[in-house]
């Protein structure tokens, strides 16, 4: 099984302030096919998770250019340029190159 | 627009057998390259992806409940039903279905509201 790893578990950001969070796995994303599937999600408080951004670092629709994903192999990265309340939440990584792993949550609170 | 909500019944007891339907609209789950997951999130803590069930009918389990787990689909009626058995209370969770395809990299870009499912005698 691939298991996936973030870090932090939580973030605390002051507005307007830039935010990282790293997602590691355990083994190489690289599928047999050349892609790399990795994803990213954002939970606000109460609400289902929301696709932010895929295979690495193509932002879903409708999603802010403030996020940013980027990485290769096992080691990725999600990036916030300026954070924003409305951003409060806990964010997942998701592999889908071999049955589909979420990584443990990072959750984001304004300080 | 695609959308999916789950249903089934919001308490079981201990050792009875789950099943929720998850009911879309927007997609076909005969299209090339589309699969519809089920993903559960106990209470306070990370999801945890069960089930995925592609347009060919291929079925794929998470490795820790495969022998648990049963996904089907019924294409005529745009619903998938998600089969688990043998509940325990570390089962309860707010257990979600969800779309992927393959142009976005099979992640889950398209999720239901949740449906909360407590086992408890």
């Amino acid at each position: 099984d691939i298991v996936m790893t973030q870090t932090p578990l939580s973030l605390p950001v002051t507005l307007g302030q830039p935010a990282s969070i790293s997602c590691k796995s355990s083994q190489s994303l690289v599928h047999s096919d050349g892609n790399t599937y990795l994803s990213w999600l954002q939970q606000r408080p109460g609400q289902p998770p929301r696709l932010l951004i895929y295979k690495i670092s193509n932002r879903f629709s409708g999603v802010p250019d403030r996020f940013s994903g980027s990485g290769a192999g096992t080691d990725f990265t999600l990036k916030i340029s300026r954070v924003e309340a409305e951003d409060v939440g806990v964010y997942y990584c998701m592999q889908s190159t071999q049955f589909r792993t979420f990584g443990q949550g990072t959750k984001l609170e304004i300080k | 627009q695609i959308t999916l909500k789950e249903s089934g019944p919001t308490l079981v007891k201990p050792t009875q057998t789950l099943m929720l339907t998850c009911t879309f609209s927007g997609f076909s789950l005969s299209t090339d390259g589309v699969n519809v997951g089920w993903i559960r999130q106990p209470p306070g803590k990370a999801l945890e992806w069960l089930a995925l069930i592609y347009w060919d009918d291929d079925k794929r389990y998470s490795p820790s409940l495969n022998n648990r787990l049963t996904i089907t689909k019924d294409t005529s009626k745009s619903q998938v039903v998600l089969t688990m058995t043998h509940m325990d209370p570390v089962d309860t969770a707010t257990y979600y279905c969800a779309h992927s395809r393959y142009s976005y990299g099979y992640s889950f870009d398209y999720w239901g509201q949740g449906t909360p499912v407590t086992v408890s005698s």
